[in-house]
């Protein structure tokens, strides 16, 4: 079936460094790429997403970019705070018919962002 | 605004018993509306997609009969976990995607079920 894979699991980092959290996927009709930011306890928050006819999408301190012919993206986080610390979940659209609008989530990445 | 909510936030049930989660869509209404399981740690699993006025569509080995689904409105959408078992207890969130936004999810904040 349909896969996302998303690397690393954990990623630590200093404050004020940057992190990139990479994701691939396998179906070649995803053309939908969210990312989901989850605090312990909380619920996934949409932090950024990413369709198919663009290639790089910023806001403020995070970027996502696609590379659509390799099929993967990327999060990346500049100036990294404490507060970003969190576990963080690419996703990819999938599919039609029955199953119209799922997403199918990678396994999340734990970021630490130590002061 | 894409506010979801869910209810209860917690619940505490007996083996053999039912128990019902609510998902609302407060600010938008949702024509689809999805359920997800998480494990500690872990990702998010896709059990079901509600789908406004038919029936849902269950993922491959998610229990239709035990995990029923109705989505009776557009900002509503509920899950009875029928005859639970201590290996039911988990993280259920559902998420809304607004009507006429292909695939853009937001996340009610999950209901902690536990089952003794």
């Amino acid at each position: 079936g349909e896969n996302v894979e998303q690397h690393p699991s954990t990623l630590s980092v200093q404050e004020g460094d940057s992190a990139v959290i990479k994701c691939t996927y396998s179906d070649s009709a995803s053309n939908y790429f969210p990312w989901y930011k989850q605090e312990l306890g909380k619920r996934p928050q949409l932090i950024i997403d990413i369709r198919s006819n663009v290639g790089e999408k910023k806001d403020q301190r995070i970027a996502v970019t696609l590379n659509k012919t390799a099929k993967h993206f990327s999060l990346h986080i500049t100036e990294t705070q404490p507060e970003d610390s969190a576990v963080y979940f690419c996703a990819a659209s999938i599919g039609g018919g029955g199953s119209q609008g799922n997403l199918i989530f990678g396994k999340g990445t734990k970021l630490s962002v130590k002061p | 605004g894409a506010v979801v909510s869910q209810h209860p936030s917690w619940v505490i049930c007996k083996s053999g018993t039912s128990v019902k989660i609510e998902c609302r869509s407060l600010d938008f209404q949702a024509t689809t509306m999805f359920w997800y399981r998480q494990f500690p740690k872990q990702s998010l699993m896709l059990m079901a997609t509600s789908n406004e006025g038919s029936k849902a569509t269950y993922e491959q080995g998610v229990e239709k009969d035990k995990f029923l689904i109705n989505h009776a409105s557009l900002t509503l959408s509920t899950l009875t976990v029928t005859s639970a078992h201590p290996e039911d207890s988990s993280f259920y969130i559902c998420s809304a995607g607004p009507t006429g936004k292909s695939y853009e999810q937001y996340f009610g904040p999950g209901t902690r079920l536990t089952v003794t």
